[in-house]
């Protein structure tokens, strides 16, 4: 079975620029989620989706930051515009309707 | 905010002996589950432990809860070199939402 597909894996932008990040869930996984998880810490929830649908992205810094998941498979997480702060490994989740999250292996970025 | 804090935040051990975790965390919760995450790699499940289960073993694995204390433990037994990663506790609430402590950083010397 494959996990869960992110791209890139590493991008490094100037602050003020825009970004995007991809993740392809595991096929048949409903539940899809983006962390952000800045370097020493654990990961922090952005935004979970159910389908196509958002459940909780009360920690998402909506000014800056959006997320879509269209026809509830694939996902973007956009930043714009970015900032220092920006800079950390961008996680995507997936899980079945219950069962454990499975994780893909990030996008780290590096903000300038 | 991060709820769970885990215990030591560093861990440094030789082969052979075993690690062992603590994480603790605030509010009530569904289950409590462990992950492992190698440098510059996304996070591996380990472990999950429901709140009415008090251990839980997986292998070389051990996890106890306890929810009057609001805590939990991670021990690896027979500790080996390729078991050098940080270890995250997080808790999980209504709709699978995780929350995440700052983790341990294990080092198994050879």
């Amino acid at each position: 079975e494959a996990g869960v597909a992110q791209s890139p894996r590493y991008k490094i932008i100037e602050k003020r620029q825009s970004v995007a990040f991809w993740c392809n869930p595991i096929s048949g996984h409903a539940t899809l989620y983006w962390y952000q998880q800045i370097l020493g810490q654990g990961p922090k929830l952005l935004i979970q989706f159910q389908n196509n649908g958002v459940v909780d992205d009360s920690q998402l810094p909506k000014d800056r930051f959006s997320a879509e998941r269209l026809k509830g498979v694939d996902s973007t997480l956009k930043i714009q515009p970015a900032k220092l702060e920006d800079s950390a490994v961008y996680l995507c989740a997936s899980r079945e309707v219950q069962g454990t999250q499975y994780f893909g292996p990030g996008t780290r970025l590096t903000v300038l | 905010s991060q709820q769970g804090e885990e215990d030591p935040q560093a861990l440094s051990i030789q082969e052979g002996e075993n690690a062992t975790m603590n994480c603790s965390y605030k509010t009530s919760i569904n289950n409590l589950q462990w992950y492992r995450q190698n440098s510059g790699r996304g996070l591996v499940h380990l472990i999950l432990i429901r709140s009415n289960e008090r251990e839980k073993h997986s292998g070389r694995l051990r996890v106890t809860l306890d929810t009057s204390k609001k805590s939990s433990s991670l021990l690896i037994t027979a500790s080996r070199a390729a078991d050098t990663a940080s270890y995250f506790c997080a808790t999980a609430a209504r709709y699978g939402k995780l929350t995440f402590g700052q983790g341990t950083i294990l080092t198994v010397h050879p």
